[in-house]
């Protein structure tokens, strides 16, 4: 598709479980943004990657939260033991290299609502 | 630190201008965007300025930035029910990846 792509739209899970979610970036993306927007709030950085690796992963809350991008594309969210304060929509972004990040501009999907009970 | 803050509501008649404020904290910000958030949709960038202006326009669209008392605003001229939607402000600081996002205003149209 021609936008960004994520999968699950929706996720409930209990707490405990495991679970990925998975980001689709424009084709030729470079750069790629997990963020987090529990209900009412702005979405908050979790993690960028360039290319395959995480260049700044300073905003994943705790070591139960991880992602991957090993090919340089496609990337997963990884949450373990699932808590119950996870619950929120996980929002994908990727930009361009050069103009994009340059200026900022993401482009964001419609993102993966979790909800752990 | 970083903090950008929004007020959370905003209601408007059709045809009417739109003023929605934002403040932020960080001096150091190098660039400051709108995004737009419609219902079941991802964030879409509206507009963005750099620092070093006080004023942009694009077509229906006024930003303003007052960079000694940290004040941006968005200006929608001629406010069309097609733009409610809850509007977020972000700066992005140094070269910094991560945008840091406002609390998000939510903007109501009514007839």
């Amino acid at each position: 598709g021609a936008g960004v792509s994520q999968t699950p739209s929706n996720k409930v899970t209990e707490k405990g479980k495991y679970v990925e979610l998975r980001c689709d970036p424009i084709s030729g993306h470079t750069a790629l943004y997990w963020y987090r927007q529990s209900l009412g709030q702005g979405p908050e950085f979790l993690i960028y990657f360039q290319g395959t690796g995480a260049a700044d992963d300073s905003g994943l809350p705790n070591d139960r939260f991880f992602a991957v991008r090993p090919e340089g594309s496609v990337s997963t969210l990884k949450i373990q033991r699932t808590e119950r304060g996870d619950s929120a929509v996980y929002l994908c972004a990727s930009s361009p290299e050069g103009g994009g990040i340059l200026t900022g501009e993401l482009f964001f999907g419609e993102g993966s609502r979790l909800t752990v009970l | 630190g970083e903090d950008v803050e929004q007020s959370l509501f905003l209601s408007v008649r059709e045809g009417d201008s739109s003023v929605i404020n934002c403040t932020y904290t960080d001096s150091s910000s190098t660039y400051l965007y709108w995004y737009k958030q419609e219902p079941g949709a991802g964030l879409q960038l509206l507009t963005y300025i750099f620092s070093n202006m006080d004023m942009k326009q694009d077509q229906r669209l006024t930003v303003l930035l007052n960079k000694k008392d940290k004040h941006l605003s968005l200006r929608i001229a001629d406010t069309q029910t097609g733009d409610s939607a809850i509007y977020f402000c972000a700066e992005r600081t140094g070269t910094a990846s991560k945008l840091t996002f406002g609390t998000g205003t939510r903007l109501q149209v009514t007839l």
